[in-house]
């Protein structure tokens, strides 16, 4: 089954705008992570933002903020004020604690910013 | 500044040979992962390590083979390379739980002619 969902394989966003991307995720384990990633054309792997299941407050990094509904096991990543240097692709990834600690990845979802 | 290096960062090799992914970290991370993704698509989990002379298959079945000898590298090794092992391999370390994340590394292209 899959563990990680991201339904939008797609997105345009005009510059300066906001942009939501969505992940659920499934997993019966009580400690886990929930990570974001942006994966430029090059290739590299950036980490963006981490929420852990037991914090009470939704994570914010800069422009990047995660709106964590954890009763529907939701972790959507917001970008406030798009750039152009926002367009890449975004992965949103699960870490169970109880799994080894591995990480598992959506299947992404690419944004693309205009001008 | 890159603590985690991989080379080579492109590689186009011809079928049959035997080719080694380089990883190595500077973090003194106990945890390394390898993973493979194809152009545009997710990440998939092959192998990883939780120290030297631990090693453990990933989610994704995989030809390749890897070693720890060394906490700080994490070689990946592929015995006879086919067309089918074209793709990007991702490698990553971590210290387990908690908001550290993982550090990953710029990736190696490979393609198998």
């Amino acid at each position: 089954a899959q563990k990680i969902t991201q339904t939008q394989p797609g997105m345009f966003v005009q510059e300066k705008e906001a942009v939501t991307l969505d992940c659920t995720y499934d997993t019966s384990d009580p400690s886990y992570g929930l990570f974001w990633y942006k994966q430029p054309s090059s290739g590299e792997m950036i980490f963006l933002i981490y929420q852990g299941s037991y914090d009470q407050q939704n994570a914010t990094e800069g422009r990047y903020s995660l709106n964590f509904q954890k009763a529907r096991k939701s972790a959507n990543l917001v970008i406030s004020a798009s750039q152009l240097g926002d367009s890449a692709m975004y992965f949103c990834a699960m870490r169970e604690d109880y799994n080894d600690y591995k990480l598992s990845f959506g299947a992404g979802t690419t944004v693309t910013v205009r001008a | 500044e890159a603590d985690i290096y991989q080379t080579p960062r492109y590689l186009v090799i011809g079928t049959g040979k035997k080719i080694t992914l380089e990883c190595s970290q500077t973090m003194g991370h106990d945890k390394m992962y390898w993973y493979q993704q194809d152009p545009g698509m997710e990440l998939h989990l092959i192998h990883y390590s939780y120290g030297v002379n631990s090693t453990e298959k990933g989610d994704l079945s995989s030809e390749s083979t890897v070693s720890r000898i060394r906490t700080e590298h994490f070689p990946l090794t592929l015995e006879s390379a086919r067309p089918s092992h074209t793709s990007q391999y991702l490698c990553a370390s971590s210290t387990g739980g908690g908001s550290y994340g993982y550090t990953f590394g710029s990736g190696t292209r490979l393609t198998v002619v």
